[in-house]
């Protein structure tokens, strides 16, 4: 079946440093793929996403790149904020075949920023 | 324009009982996602419902349930709880002419067994 492997945190790293957190994937079809952000208390926001091959997906700062020979759709950012301090999730959509609709997700990567 | 909500925000409930969560989609969506956030994990798919007919589930027991209604908005239904159904439930609603199936989620039902 389908799953996300996310790095494992905790990530804690100071203001304006360099942001990277790895997913790899394993889907049976062409999946689309997402990188979500949970803020304390809250549910979750869409970040960025690419639904092809080569696809670079980008929003507020981050970016992520579908590399399909690799199976990766790792997230960074050139200079992170406090305000970036959060929970982010990778996760993939199946367009076709049974799994069609259904979202599976990675088990979160937490992000602390330090002033 | 209103995105997903879901009620109640917050429920405490005990082990044996049944509980209804009630979720809104986004306005133009017609599919509803629900999942399951134990605490410190991913979400997790429980089942997803178009034209009020369950399309997808996941690996969850049959004491979870649902229905949609004729305007979109749904309803996940939790029978014989345990205390391991703890968690946060989230609502995510999409449209079926998406061929991406982008999801908007809601912020979510915290739903405590006791």
């Amino acid at each position: 079946g389908d799953s996300v492997t996310q790095m494992e945190g905790p990530v804690t790293l100071s203001e304006e440093a360099f942001l990277t957190i790895n997913c790899t994937y394993t889907a049976t079809g062409y999946p689309s793929l997402f990188w979500y952000v949970q803020y304390p208390g809250e549910g979750l926001q869409l970040l960025l996403k690419a639904t092809k091959a080569d696809d670079k997906g980008s929003n507020k700062g981050f970016e992520a790149t579908y590399r399909k020979e690799t199976t990766s759709f790792h997230l960074e950012k050139g200079s992170v904020q406090v305000s970036d301090s959060a929970v982010y999730f990778c996760a993939l959509s199946e367009s076709v075949n049974t799994n069609a609709g259904k979202s599976t997700f990675g088990d979160g990567t937490t992000l602390t920023v330090k002033p | 324009d209103a995105g997903v909500t879901q009620s109640p925000t917050h429920l405490i409930k005990t082990r044996g009982q049944q509980v209804t969560l009630r979720c809104s989609p986004k306005s133009g969506h017609d599919t509803v996602s629900w999942y399951q956030q134990a605490l410190g994990q991913g979400p997790q798919f429980i089942f997803q419902y178009y034209e009020e007919e369950e399309r997808q589930r996941g690996n969850f027991p049959d004491r979870f349930s649902g229905h949609q209604f004729p305007n979109y908005s749904s309803e996940l239904n939790v029978n014989a709880l345990l205390l391991g159904d703890s968690a946060l439930y989230l609502c995510a609603s999409s449209s079926a002419g998406d061929l991406y199936y982008e999801q908007y989620f809601g912020p979510g039902t915290r739903l405590t067994v006791t």
